[in-house]
């Protein structure tokens, strides 16, 4: 079993859905990135949690340390939110490595 | 733009050869972090650098290896390259300090023949 899982591995909506996505680990964290990959293979990174909730714009990203799970919100979702969303969890132990879920395909149609 | 730069944007070369991928950091950061995307691997973390020396190692090969120059950029090199190296190397970036937001470059995209 990862350490990381995502789910959907794959989501397909149309514009102006609310889009959640999860993440849920299995091992200690110090931080828990999500980060946004593009068609074009460019990685942004969107939000870095370590605890409650954060906004950017339409996106909101939430962690729930005891239940060691995550969720990425769209709100008001548009076309060019289409991408592959990652959920990566930054390890308490083993230095400072990053662990990676293995991403979600985001569609969304017009 | 991230403010991480990566060389070059792409690679194709033949097994048995060997490469070497740059990263300059954002200004100020000190940590480097290179990461390979392969299609059946995903993201997996290779090594970081911070102010010059080695911090952490992840699922890096024998055949690879990596430093940090005085001037904090960075390069990854890849030797005996077999096709199961073709992927995208990515380099990330951070400021010091324990837990900070990584800032990814536009990656190296290599393909081995």
């Amino acid at each position: 079993k990862n350490e990381v899982e995502q789910s959907p591995q794959n989501l397909t909506a149309q514009e102006g859905e609310f889009i959640t996505i999860n993440c849920s680990y299995s091992v200690g964290i110090s931080a828990l990135h999500w980060l946004q990959q593009h068609p074009g293979g460019g990685i942004v990174s969107l939000f870095m949690l370590s605890s409650g909730k954060k906004k950017h714009g339409r996106l909101i990203a939430t962690i729930n340390i005891q239940e060691k799970h995550s969720s990425l919100h769209i709100t008001a979702s548009h076309p060019r939110d289409s991408a592959v969303y990652i959920c990566a969890v930054r390890l308490i132990q083993g230095a400072q490595k990053l662990v990676f879920g293995q991403g979600t395909r985001l569609t969304i149609n017009p | 733009d991230s403010g991480v730069t990566q060389t070059p944007k792409h690679l194709i070369t033949a097994t048995g050869q060997r490469v070497t991928l740059r990263c300059s950091p954002r200004s100020g950061d000190l940590s480097v972090y290179w990461y390979q995307q392969s299609l059946d691997q995903g993201l997996q973390f290779l090594i970081q650098y911070y102010n010059g020396e080695e911090r952490a190692k992840g699922n890096i090969l024998e055949r690879f290896s990596a430093q940090q120059f005085p001037d904090l950029h960075s390069e990854l090199n890849l030797s005996s390259l077999e096709l199961g190296d073709s992927a995208l190397y990515f380099c990330a970036s951070s400021p010091p300090g324990a837990v900070k937001t990584q800032y990814f470059g536009p990656g190296t995209r290599l393909l081995v023949l």
